[in-house]
């Protein structure tokens, strides 16, 4: 059981927007600890693809952008293309546990 | 450019140790934590522990301490992560990955080990 809770799964055809929901607790996203977000292809290591809660590394394209409020936070993803299957993950830090947590991970597929 | 090059493939039988390697290069190794990170097939990602490789100070989860250990050789700059007493449970793909703070992100990953544990 994942300490950030996210969607199994969600899917849209190329070109529309998705997004994907990261839930907390007072602990960690509601603790005010910043917000990352991974994307992974299977068989690969994850990759960086949001810090901060919302800034994007170099090379990530702007259709990408993230949001918190409170204990949650979500990615959102515009202009689907089929290279953003894949499997997202989000990440914070815990004060009570004293480390990093994760989402048990979101299968984004494009249709 | 930055690379985390991690030791290959293991398989152990249930009970024994594992000791990984991750060897960074392209940065200053000693600024950055190094992370493991693993992910069991089929699921999500689990935070294993961290090092700052200058001081040598480590964090663990509560749920895995006392069957992990990661330590440094700052000469070489590698990063190594022992788990003992292993469970069917334990294999899984072992990911290393730099990060600016102790919560922050991990923005350069090694290529993952794979763990198999099996009698």
């Amino acid at each position: 059981q994942s300490v950030l809770t996210q969607p199994p799964s969600v899917s849209g055809a190329p070109g529309q927007r998705v997004t994907i929901s990261c839930d907390g607790s007072s602990s960690n996203i509601g603790a005010g600890y910043d917000v990352h977000w991974y994307h992974q292809v299977p068989g690969t290591a994850p990759k960086l693809l949001m810090y901060g809660d919302n800034y994007r590394p170099s090379g990530v394209p702007d259709r990408f952008s993230g949001s918190k409020s409170g204990t949650s936070a979500s990615l959102a993803i515009t202009g689907l293309q089929a290279e953003d299957e894949g499997d997202y993950f989000c990440q914070s830090y815990d004060t009570s546990l004293s480390g990093s947590v994760f989402g048990g991970g979101t299968k984004l597929s494009v249709l | 450019q930055v690379q985390l090059v991690q030791s290959g493939a293991e398989v152990k039988k249930p009970g024994a140790s594992v000791r990984l390697s991750c060897k960074a290069s392209g940065y200053t190794s000693t600024s950055y934590y190094v992370n493991w990170v693993r992910q069991a097939p089929g699921q999500g990602l689990e935070w294993m522990g961290m090092i700052n490789p200058s001081g040598g100070i480590t964090r663990y989860p509560r749920m895995i301490q006392g069957r992990v250990t990661i330590t440094r050789d700052t000469s070489t700059s590698t990063v190594y992560m022992e788990l003992s007493n292993l469970r069917s449970e334990d294999a899984a793909v072992y990911y290393c990955a730099k990060s600016q703070m102790i919560s922050g992100y991990f923005d350069f990953w090694g290529q993952g080990t794979l763990v198999t544990v099996s009698s």
